[in-house]
């Protein structure tokens, strides 16, 4: 099983680009996560969307934008990047939502510098 | 909102030994206290979890103790192994968040062999 995929792996961008980092999950799970994680802050939730049709604020969320495109698929976007952004980004699913008691399952990961 | 702090930032034991990590949180209401570990250029990846009825859990070589009066618990590795080596963190729910987990610093331990 694929479980958690997130493309690209890799990424530089230039100080005001835009991008959309994509992440898809194949095991049917209802809620679905965005985390960044940078040295010394453990992982910070963006953005989670609780089931289909549904986003709702992280911690920290300003910045970026989602899109829970259908039920495997959940989007991050950059309008804009600063080099504030530079981080290690992370998507990530639970089965069911609503409870915070579930196991996540994360993808490996997107490594993005703003220059 | 839930704070959770997590040490140390860096660990490094011998092969064989024990290993120690330890969080305290902030919000007496969180029940589900979760340890996660990630390996090199991986997702974390759930390896232990404990609720608040209960004050320890183990599996095979690691546990997890709970002091809810305190506010603080610990995950312990016994008889590490060089595949040990990761970093490791601790979370706690918030629900200022909806309940959405809040994870530790991170705790990069090192096990030589």
């Amino acid at each position: 099983n694929a479980g958690v995929t997130q493309t690209p792996k890799f990424q530089v961008l230039k100080t005001g680009q835009s991008m959309t980092l994509q992440c898809a999950q194949d095991m049917n799970h209802n809620s679905m996560y965005w985390y960044r994680q940078d040295p010394g802050m453990g992982l910070r939730l963006i953005y989670y969307s609780a089931s289909e049709g549904t986003t709702d604020k992280g911690e920290v969320p300003n910045g970026y934008n989602v899109s829970r495109l259908n039920k495997r698929e959940f989007s991050l976007r950059l309008e804009s990047a600063a080099p504030s952004q530079t981080s290690v980004y992370f998507c990530a699913s639970s089965e069911v939502g609503g409870t915070s008691r579930e196991k996540l399952f994360f993808g490996s990961g997107t490594q993005l510098s703003v220059l | 909102g839930e704070n959770v702090e997590q040490h140390p930032s860096t660990l490094s034991v011998q092969e064989g030994d024990s290993a120690v990590i330890k969080c305290t949180y902030s919000d007496s209401a969180s029940n589900y206290f979760p340890w996660y570990k990630q390996e090199l250029g991986k997702g974390p990846q759930l390896i232990i979890d404990i609720r608040s009825n209960v004050g320890e859990k183990k599996d095979q070589r690691i546990a997890v103790t709970l002091n809810k009066t305190a506010k603080h618990f610990s995950l312990h590795i016994t008889e590490t192994q060089p595949e040990d080596s990761a970093v490791y963190f601790c979370a706690a729910p918030s629900y200022n968040q909806g309940g959405k987990l809040i994870f530790g610093q991170g705790t990069e331990l090192s096990v030589k062999p």
